[in-house]
């Protein structure tokens, strides 16, 4: 069982549409929280940053954490075809872990006009 | 933002020669950089930290010996594939962190290595 499960997708969704994206983690021990987008040949750019259990707005972005059942998400609202790309989820556990982040395979996002 | 940057952004070279690539924070110092790789349709996965005047810590089934990390300073790290051989062809990333150590990683945005 790998460390930090996402569905691969492709999603494919209208213009306008609400996505959730989610990854599901087996170690109790992570503690910090990140979404990362990625496009088609580019490096990975930092959406939302969150610490422990809880949710984070930014924008069209909210990010929820739910501890107890080892389980994240984003949500993206009024979704626009530039929001297209991979999208990563990534964490780490313990701060003294010398920063090491566990990524999810990454869901691919195609947002239709 | 914290700015990384990598050098270059996709090179081709035969096999047997060796690659550097180079991956700089262009406003913040980093003492710690990351080295991954992905294939793909995968994900990021981690060959190597970069420790600014240190040795490179190396993940397991990452050959060390190939993979030659130099972190000379706050601001630059460099990866060397060393005799590349077509089965290294990929993308390879840097990332760094500005702050403390659980503050986020910045990514550079990758080189592709195409090895013929």
């Amino acid at each position: 069982q790998k460390e930090v499960e996402q569905d691969p997708g492709p999603l494919s969704v209208p213009e306008g549409a609400i996505v959730s994206l989610n990854c599901t983690y087996s170690n109790s021990a992570f503690q910090y929280f990140m979404w990362y987008r990625q496009y088609s040949r580019k490096g990975p750019e930092l959406l939302m940053y969150t610490y422990s259990s809880g949710n984070k707005e930014d924008g069209r972005f909210t990010a929820q954490v739910d501890k107890s059942s080892k389980y994240i998400s984003l949500f993206i609202r009024d979704s626009q075809p530039s929001d297209s790309a991979t999208y990563l989820c990534a964490m780490s556990p313990f701060e003294n872990q010398g920063g090491k982040l566990i990524f999810g395979q990454g869901t691919e996002l195609s947002v239709k006009p | 933002g914290a700015v990384v940057s990598q050098h270059p952004s996709w090179v081709i070279c035969k096999s047997g020669t060796s690659v550097k690539i180079e991956c700089r924070s262009l406003d913040f110092q980093a003492t710690t950089m990351f080295w991954y790789r992905q294939f793909p349709k995968q994900s990021l996965m981690l060959m190597a930290t970069s420790n600014e005047g240190s040795k490179a810590t190396y993940e397991q089934g990452v050959e060390k010996d190939k993979f030659l990390i130099n972190h000379a300073s706050l601001t630059l790290s460099t990866l060397t594939v060393t005799s590349a051989h077509p089965e290294d062809s990929s993308f390879y990333i840097c990332s760094a962190r500005g702050g403390l150590y659980n503050s986020p990683l910045h990514f550079g945005n990758g080189t592709r290595l195409t090895v013929t």
